[in-house]
């Protein structure tokens, strides 16, 4: 059974820009979450999708959105990049929400210059 | 302010020694998981722990539960450099109709051999 697949695994872009992450969940898991990790705060959650709607969001301001496509694969979407959005963006997949059990992806290491 | 608080945020042993990592908390929580990340992956789901005052042992691994379900500790007989890691407890509390998984702050535990 394949894993969470997340792509790209690196990204480098510029201040200002937009930058779109994709989260491929396992087979047959309805639940996708997205979580920002950096060394200072840690790991911290953004959202969870379940069957395409935004379940729970954490507090991140608007320029953070994400979606959730029929087949479950999701994405998420950060707008007008600061430098304080470089960070490792995790994904994680479960049958029915992470607090029962999640499984995350390596994850996306996005850095802002 | 960090909702869930690990202790110590360092540890460097060596091989064959005990130790043990502490994760408190104000807050109670429904259940709360441990995770082990080493670098470039994902956290992966070690344990989830559900009733007050549970332990759950896998392998050299003990995992406790608090009473009042706001503390955990993660006991490690014996480490091996294999061990190594980046250790995170996540805690399941209800955000208004969806449940929500917080992480601690991590411990970064090096065994050296």
């Amino acid at each position: 059974k394949a894993g969470v697949t997340q792509t790209p695994r690196y990204l480098i872009k510029t201040r200002g820009q937009q930058v779109t992450l994709s989260c491929s969940p396992i087979s047959g898991h309805r639940s996708v979450s997205w979580y920002q990790q950096t060394p200072g705060q840690g790991l911290q959650f953004l959202f969870e999708y379940f069957s395409e709607t935004q379940r729970n969001k954490g507090n991140f301001p608007g320029r953070f959105s994400g979606r959730q496509f029929s087949n479950s694969r999701s994405e998420m979407n950060v707008s007008t990049l600061e430098l304080g959005d470089s960070a490792l963006y995790l994904c994680a997949s479960s049958p029915m929400g992470a607090w029962t059990e999640a499984f995350f992806g390596q994850g996306t290491r996005l850095t802002v210059v | 302010t960090q909702l869930l608080e690990q202790s110590p945020q360092f540890l460097s042993i060596q091989e064959g020694e005990n130790l043990t990592v502490y994760c408190n908390s104000s807050s109670v929580f429904s259940s709360l998981q441990w995770y082990r990340q080493e670098p470039g992956e994902g956290p992966v789901l070690l344990v989830t722990v559900v009733t007050g005052g549970e332990v759950k042992k896998l392998k050299r691994l003990t995992f406790q539960f608090g009473d009042a379900r706001k503390d955990s500790s993660l006991h490690i007989t014996a480490a091996q450099p294999g061990d190594t890691g980046l250790y995170l407890c996540a805690g399941v509390r209800l955000s208004g109709s969806a449940r929500q998984l917080t992480f601690g702050s991590g411990t970064q535990l090096t065994v050296l051999p």
